[in-house]
């Protein structure tokens, strides 16, 4: 039931920034896009999300189009730590489970 | 840290039991999420409650149940439990699910269930 589309792998050079892109081609008005990384198999870390405008925090950049079928994830500065696997996930307008997706594995190489 | 408690980190039985885990979530949220990681399925999720009420029905299997305290912490109970159901499971709990910034799921380090 995963409503997004991500690459399965890549790799970022450290120190370069990650871009991570995410298809979600019939998301509707009302839904938000998460962003989630789970570092080996400890529990799935929060990143960012977003309605339709660009945002920012400490993490991570999400930029996403104006259609709003696809998005962005930008680690500005990738560090070896942000090896992980990736998950984009589109929540349902009632705030009910999120579906993960097989996400993509980032690897940063030194 | 993300402030969500679970316990125990692992867990080992026999298959024909049953086991219970347990959450915390974090302080102010009132609902909270159950997933099952397991190797070949990757993140399912499994039942929502929302302050003490069933919100939300997942990939549940009859022999695993759930409920949320008055206290807000929540257990899952896993029975007759067979090989398949080695996993990680993650708790995870949000403000409320009413949607956008509130709906923000935190998650818990996870247990992990072997059965052997």
């Amino acid at each position: 039931d995963a409503k997004t589309t991500q690459p399965t792998s890549m790799d970022c050079a450290e120190g370069r920034a990650a871009n991570l892109p995410c298809n979600h081609s019939t998301i509707s008005g009302n839904e938000y896009v998460y962003w989630y990384r789970q570092i080996h198999s400890q529990g799935p870390q929060y990143i960012i999300h977003g309605l339709k405008n660009n945002e920012t925090n400490e993490m991570a950049s999400l930029i996403i189009t104006e259609d709003r079928k696809s998005s962005t994830l930008i680690l500005p500065h990738a560090t070896l730590r942000d090896t992980a696997v990736y998950y984009c996930i589109v929540s349902y307008p009632t705030g009910n489970q999120f579906y993960f997706g097989t996400g993509t594995s980032l690897t940063v190489i030194p | 840290d993300s402030g969500v408690t679970q316990t125990p980190k692992h867990l080992i039985t026999a298959t024909g039991q049953r086991v219970t885990l347990r959450c915390s979530p974090r302080s102010g949220d009132l609902s909270v999420y159950w997933y099952q990681q397991s190797l070949d399925q990757g993140l399912q999720f499994l039942i929502q409650y929302y302050n003490g009420e069933e919100r939300a029905k997942g990939n549940i299997l009859e022999r695993f149940s759930a409920q949320q305290f008055p206290d807000l912490h929540s257990e899952l109970n896993l029975s007759s439990l067979e090989l398949g159901d080695s996993a990680l499971y993650f708790c995870a709990s949000s403000v409320d699910p009413s949607g956008g910034a509130k709906d923000t799921q935190y998650f818990g380090p996870g247990t992990r269930l072997t059965v052997l």
